[in-house]
Parts: structure tokens; C-alpha cells; sequence
């Protein structure tokens, strides 16, 4: 059975730090890896997607990476901001069903 | 602009009672999807359909229920609401033809009493 797993669990910095945030997921055979950023009280809001043959993906200050070898993805975030702070989640696309990490909180403080 | 909706956004509700949760969406897209987000727990897969009159048992599906009459909806209803199933509700779609980019709701967050 997948597992996928966040870490930290959260994570608190000063504004313009470079962060990376950990995702590991312990079942290789997967289609894409997926990672959202959900604001609290809200829906969820994909930042970016990386297919099984990629390993990285970039979207401004943003950049995913993935390892399918290791089960391992990490999000980097460039240059941090208080606009950065909320629950960021990875989900890999296993078979035909997405499986969600438990989110690392982000709090990036002025 | 395309997008996907979820009613009410608010429930409170007793225990035993029938709950119908609504979810509609203009993409157009052929899979839906309904999850709930528990502390601890992230987001379970409820039920998912990719396409109309096809529906689908996800990892927690005990209690749920859900049917597909048409492309723009996907209602979730609770048979007999259990305090176990507070929590907070997320609706999803995607385009289909193979796993591709969910686009979710905005949540339906339900008290059981």
C-alpha cells in the first residue's frame, strides 16, 4: 500500500530564507507526483506536476524535483514571503488514484 | 471561467440524519472526486467517478454514497450521519484520459452533533 510522508510537519522561517520542503512516498510505480498549497479554511490549489519521466518541475520561485528511484520529491521555494505561509501537500498518482501526504504548515514571518 | 462549486459550504447536522453534500463543475471534466481531511490523516479518497452512471469505491467509502447522472455533478450523501464523520469535505475533477491535475472545490465543512 502507498504511503506517502511530509517532512517537517511544519516549518517556520524569516521572510526571504530559501526553504525546501520533503515528500517521500514508499511505492516507486507511480504515474505523476503533485504538489498543492491549501490557505487555511480553503480548497486546495495545484502548484505543479511532475510526470513519471520528469524530474523537475519549475513555476517562478518555485521548484519540484522527484526521484522515483529513492521515493523521494522535494519543493523548493526560493526567496521566501509572508504570502508563502500555508499547508503545502505532495500527492502522488498511484494507478488510478491520488494519495496524500499529511502537508507541512508553513510560516513565513516578516 | 470554468470552475468548481461545493454547497453548502457550512452543515451541521444529528446524528442518524441523511446528509447530501453537492458538488458541480464547469471544466467539463469526466472524473470527479470526493475526499474528506482529517487532522492526522490528510485527504482520504471517499468515492470517484469517470464518467456518467460510473461510480467508484475509494479508500473510506463505508457510509457514503454517491451517483453520476450527469457530466457537471457528483453528490456525496451520507445514509445515516455518524458524529465519525465530521470533518471537512473536498470535491475534485479532472480532465481524464489518464492521471492528470485535480482542480478541487472549496470544501464543505460538516458537524455531526
Amino acid at each position: 500500500k502507498q504511503e506517502v510522508t511530509q517532512i517537517p510537519a511544519a516549518l517556520s522561517v524569516p521572510e526571504g530564507e530559501n526553504l525546501v520542503l520533503n515528500c517521500s512516498f514508499t511505492d516507486s510505480a507511480i504515474y505523476n507526483l503533485q504538489w498543492f498549497r491549501q490557505d487555511p479554511g480553503k480548497g486546495l490549489t495545484s502548484l505543479l506536476l511532475i510526470q513519471s519521466s520528469q524530474r523537475e518541475q519549475t513555476s517562478g520561485r518555485l521548484n519540484a524535483s522527484l526521484d522515483k528511484s529513492s521515493g523521494r520529491s522535494t519543493l523548493y521555494i526560493a526567496a521566501s514571503q509572508p504570502g508563502d505561509s500555508a499547508t503545502y501537500l505532495c500527492a502522488v498518482y498511484n494507478t488510478d488514484k491520488l494519495i496524500f501526504g499529511t502537508g507541512t504548515r508553513l510560516q513565513v514571518f516578516p | 471561467d470554468a470552475e468548481i462549486t461545493q454547497s453548502p459550504r457550512h452543515k451541521i447536522t444529528e446524528t442518524g440524519r441523511q446528509v447530501t453534500l453537492a458538488c458541480h463543475q464547469t471544466w467539463n471534466h469526466n472524473n470527479m472526486f470526493w475526499y474528506r481531511q482529517d487532522l492526522g490523516h490528510g485527504l482520504r479518497l471517499i468515492h470517484y467517478s469517470y464518467g456518467v452512471q460510473d461510480t467508484n469505491k475509494g479508500e473510506v467509502s463505508d457510509g457514503y454514497s454517491v451517483s453520476r447522472s450527469n457530466t457537471e455533478d457528483l453528490p456525496l450523501t451520507l445514509e445515516s450521519a455518524a458524529s465519525s464523520q465530521t470533518s471537512v469535505y473536498f470535491c475534485a475533477s479532472s480532465e481524464g484520459g489518464g492521471p492528470d491535475t485535480q482542480y478541487f472545490g472549496p470544501g464543505t465543512r460538516l458537524t455531526v452533533l
